[in-house]
């Protein structure tokens, strides 16, 4: 059965750095999200993706964040200058055209992101 | 603004105890409502949503408008039903544009043996 991956599965990285975090989506799909969860806290939205440009965002989805679908298959989330708190698991989801609430989303496995 | 809330963060049952699951929503229209779970070391994945008013591994959820929740039951707990449960909630369907998810805290359910 067709999965979600994600790469890496774990980063560490200095604050004020950049970090692209990448997803692989189920191949037949065509809407894409970014969720994080900071340890101890709710699943968070961050932003939908579908038609190559974004189709919602959360208020956390700021300035430096992006996201980019560089060659049809890839899906990725790119934090410019990382934060003490952008440290959290990062999910990639992706589900199939269709009446919105009734697809699945499916999930990556996360990365988990550690800002020193 | 949606909002979705798990009261529990613990839910502790033996064996072939009956469970439930607390799940209260906020939402200004007609919300699909999920159930994912995530399994020790794996990755959250469906487990039934209220438009197919289906069971899946012995667990049901009814939605009730009235009361704004969407409870998970299960008859007769098993001990590889520990996980970690979320509750969410999506727009409604003609939403095409994007439909996030919004998640519950989420309960951990411990079935011992």
């Amino acid at each position: 059965e067709p999965e979600v991956t994600q790469t890496p599965s774990h980063q560490v990285t200095q604050m004020g750095q950049e970090v692209i975090l990448r997803c692989v989506p189920i191949s037949n799909h065509l809407y894409f999200y970014w969720y994080r969860q900071i340890l101890g806290q709710k699943v968070e939205f961050l932003v939908s993706f579908y038609n190559n440009e974004i189709s919602e965002k959360s208020e956390i989805f700021d300035d430096q964040f992006s996201v980019e679908r560089p060659d049809g298959s890839n899906f990725t989330l790119k934090i410019r200058s990382t934060k003490l708190e952008d440290s959290a698991m990062y999910f990639c989801a992706s589900r199939r055209e269709g009446s919105g609430g009734q697809e699945t989303q499916y999930f990556g496995p996360g990365t988990r992101l550690l800002v020193l | 603004a949606q909002r979705v809330t798990q009261p529990e963060k613990l839910l502790s049952v033996f064996k072939g105890a009956p469970v439930e699951l607390k799940c209260n929503y906020s939402y200004s229209g007609s919300p699909e409502l999920f159930w994912y779970v995530q399994y020790s070391r794996q990755r959250l994945q469906l487990l039934l949503r209220h438009i197919s008013r289906e069971s899946i591994k012995g667990f049901t959820a009814d939605l009730n408008k009235g009361e704004t929740s969407f409870h998970l039951k299960k008859p007769f707990a098993q001990e590889e039903d520990s996980a970690m449960y979320y509750c969410a909630l999506s727009g409604p369907p003609y939403n095409n544009a994007g439909n996030m998810l919004t998640f519950g805290g989420g309960t951990r359910l411990m079935v011992k043996p």
